[in-house]
């Protein structure tokens, strides 16, 4: 049940776009977005809920696909602190958040 | 607003033994959630507790147990520990599931 992300990891330069997506092979309520750095806590990103209704504060845009159960982060003009692992945590509906293996991000100057 | 709290922050413990770690949410929140965190699963979903309830729990053995106190304190109990125990468990907290969370520095666990 775990969601499939992908990529596992990428490298960009400052100022250039990455998507992240996240696959489930179950239908979807909800997903949420997070960004862990190294050696600290994940921190909230997004949350995208059934219906296209979006919760979120950063300069960071996301979407939902109910139909192909899954979802998207887009990262444009990325930034040096942009760099971290991100994982997404479908919610199928309980309270529970299955989250992925995490896609590790690195932005290099 | 003071954030998540989650003591102790390292443990050392040897197999067998029994640990328990206690996690302080955010003022107001009801919410708990317990993660574990290893380099080769990502992050796995232990349970969510919610007034004092446990409203679900992942794949995890019975060794894995916890509890909610009246004031949203959420403690977690693992017994007979094994080396594969060995991970960074985290807490989260939020209003009410579903809602943004808010993470804790977790607590790292060694089993010798």
């Amino acid at each position: 049940q775990q969601p499939v992300q992908s990529p596992q990891a990428v490298i960009l330069r400052e100022g250039e776009d990455a998507v992240i997506n996240c696959s489930s092979s179950k239908a979807l309520y909800s997903v949420h977005w997070y960004r862990q750095k190294h050696g600290e806590a994940p921190v909230f990103l997004m949350i995208l809920l059934k219906g296209g209704e979006q919760k979120g504060h950063e300069k960071i845009s996301a979407s939902f696909n109910e139909k192909k159960q899954q979802s998207s982060l887009y990262l444009t003009a990325s930034q040096l602190s942009y760099s971290g692992t991100y994982f997404c945590g479908p919610n199928f509906g309980n309270e529970k958040l299955t989250f992925g293996t995490g896609t590790r991000l690195t932005i290099i100057p | 607003k003071a954030g998540v709290t989650q003591t102790p922050r390292y443990l050392i413990k040897t197999r067998g033994q029994q640990v328990t770690l206690s996690c302080s949410p955010i003022s107001g929140h009801r919410s708990v959630s317990w993660y574990q965190q290893t380099p080769g699963q990502g992050l796995q979903f232990l349970f969510e507790y919610f007034s004092e309830t446990q409203r679900n729990k992942g794949n995890f053995p019975g060794r894995f147990s916890g509890r909610q106190f009246s004031n949203s304190r959420s403690e977690m109990n693992v017994s007979t520990l094994e080396l594969g125990d060995s991970a960074l468990y985290l807490c989260a907290s939020s209003l009410e599931f579903g809602n943004e969370q808010f993470f804790g520095p977790g607590t790292r666990l060694t089993v010798l």
